[in-house]
């Protein structure tokens, strides 16, 4: 089974801050990968898929970069509805699988 | 607009048995792949079962194979997930989600499920 690390853990940042969160899988999965962002209480939501692709309706400040293991989720200029949790996942094959989560948090 | 409507979470005792459901509507069910993704008290997200358009294909997570079991009625657009032989792991909120692939595009609000004496 493929396992898929996220660092940091959480990170703690400011509006207007540049936000970077990484994504590591255990082998080689192209660009068979999903960012999902969660605010508490709520149900999660695509924001990317493919690695880069951001899914309909999300703001171009979120961005995906990667491909094979190494993966990234970039938030250009944080804003408020930004602070919540995010998670990636392989897409590749069977079974799916979330990293830990990494909980961006007001400075 | 999608929307998936989970229900039937509720309190039950270790060993005991509950059929969660997802009400599907906005989108045409039957092409669609489906997925229970469950998430522990304070914890992660965790993939738990997925079945194919037609129901033919099912696939599990080894935490629940054996134990829970995933069907759909594209007649009626609901999914359902039958829980048998409940562990205190298995409580956690369950959401159902719409698939590409094993991409997640839409996800219910989730219904809580606390295995509890």
């Amino acid at each position: 089974d493929i396992q898929m690390t996220q660092s940091p853990s959480s990170v703690s940042a400011s509006l207007g801050d540049r936000v970077t969160i990484n994504c590591r899988a255990s082998q080689d999965i192209s660009t068979w990968l999903a960012w999902y962002q969660q605010k508490p209480g709520k149900a999660p939501k695509l924001l990317i898929y493919a690695a880069s692709t951001l899914q309909f309706g999300v703001p171009s400040r979120f961005s995906g970069s990667g491909s094979g293991t190494d993966f990234s989720l970039t938030i250009s200029s944080l804003q408020p509805e930004d602070f919540a949790t995010y998670y990636c996942q392989q897409a590749h094959s069977f079974p799916p699988a979330f990293g830990g989560g990494t909980k961006v948090e007001i400075k | 607009e999608v929307l998936l409507l989970e229900s039937g979470g509720k309190l039950v005792p270790p060993g005991g048995s509950l059929r969660l459901s997802c009400a599907a509507s906005g989108f045409t069910f039957s092409t669609h792949a489906m997925s229970w993704v469950r998430q522990a008290p304070g914890r992660g997200l965790e993939w738990v079962s997925t079945i194919s358009s037609g129901g033919g294909s099912t696939y599990y997570a080894d935490s629940v194979k054996g134990r829970l079991t995933v069907s759909r009625d594209n007649s009626k657009d609901t999914l359902y997930l039958q829980m048998n032989t409940l562990r205190p792991e298995d409580t956690a909120v369950y959401y159902c989600a719409k698939g590409s692939t094993w991409y997640l595009v839409d996800w219910g609000q989730g219904t809580l499920v606390t295995v509890s004496s």
